[in-house]
C-alpha cells in the first residue's frame, strides 16, 4: 500500500524563524510531489510542486526532493503568522490520483 | 478568474435524505475529483472522472455516486446519507496526464451535516 508520512506535530516557530516540514513516501515509482496549506475549515491550497530532486524555491518556500531518500520537505523562511496552517505532503505516481499525508499543523508565534 | 466552484458550502441534510453536491470549472480540466475530509484527517479520494471515463476508488460506498454531464460540471449523490458521512466534500480539477505535471486544484468545498 502507498502510504505517505509527515513528521507528526503540531509544529511552533516563532515569527521570523524557519519552519521545516518533512515527507517520506513509500512507493518509488511516485514521480510527482506537492505540497498544500490549509487553513482550517478551507479547502486544501497548492502551494508548491516539485518533479525532480534538487530544491525549488517560490518566495519563502523552498521544496526539497530526495528521491533516492524518498523525503520530500518544505522550508518556509521568515515565517509568519499568517503561515499558520496544516500542511499536507501529496504524492503521486503513474496513476493520477495523490496519496496524502495526514498533515502537520505548523502554528507560528508573534 | 478561472476558478473550481463548489455549491452549496454548507448543507444540511437529514439521516437517509439523499443529497447532491454539484462542482463546476473554468480551467476547462478534462480530470475531476471528488475527495472527502473528515476533521484531523487527510482527503479521501472517492473517485475521479477523465473526461467520461469513471474511475471509482474500490473502498467507495456504493451509497456514492457521481455524474459527469459535459467538462464543466460534476456531480455527487449520497442516496442514503448516514451520520458516519458528515465531512467536508471536495472537489478537484487537473490537466490531462501528459507526464509528471499533474497538480490539482480544490474548489472551496462543500461542509455536509447529517442529523
Amino acid at each position: 500500500q502507498k502510504e505517505v508520512e509527515q513528521n507528526s506535530g503540531p509544529l511552533s516557530v516563532p515569527e521570523g524563524a524557519i519552519a521545516s516540514l518533512n515527507c517520506t513516501y513509500s512507493d518509488r515509482g511516485s514521480q510527482s510531489f506537492f505540497w498544500y496549506r490549509q487553513y482550517s475549515g478551507k479547502s486544501p491550497e497548492l502551494i508548491m510542486s516539485i518533479y525532480s530532486n534538487g530544491d525549488k524555491e517560490d518566495g519563502r518556500f523552498t521544496a526539497q526532493l530526495n528521491k533516492a531518500s524518498q523525503y520530500v520537505s518544505l522550508l518556509i523562511r521568515d515565517s509568519q503568522p499568517s503561515d499558520s496552517a496544516t500542511y499536507l505532503c501529496a504524492v503521486s505516481g503513474s496513476a493520477r490520483q495523490l496519496t496524502f499525508g495526514s498533515g502537520t499543523q505548523l502554528t507560528v508565534l508573534p | 478568474d478561472a476558478m473550481v466552484i463548489q455549491n452549496p458550502r454548507y448543507q444540511v441534510t437529514q439521516f437517509g435524505k439523499p443529497v447532491t453536491l454539484s462542482c463546476s470549472q473554468t480551467l476547462n480540466h478534462n480530470v475531476m475529483y471528488w475527495y472527502q475530509q473528515k476533521s484531523s484527517q487527510a482527503p479521501k479520494l472517492l473517485f475521479h472522472y477523465y473526461d467520461k471515463d469513471f474511475n471509482n476508488e474500490a473502498d467507495t460506498p456504493d451509497n456514492f455516486q457521481s455524474r459527469r454531464p459535459n467538462t464543466s460540471f460534476c456531480f455527487l449523490d449520497i442516496r442514503s446519507p448516514g451520520l458516519g458521512d458528515a465531512a467536508m466534500y471536495l472537489c478537484a480539477t487537473s490537466r490531462p496526464f501528459t507526464g509528471t505535471e499533474n497538480e490539482q486544484f480544490f474548489g472551496p468545498g462543500t461542509r455536509l451535516t447529517v442529523l
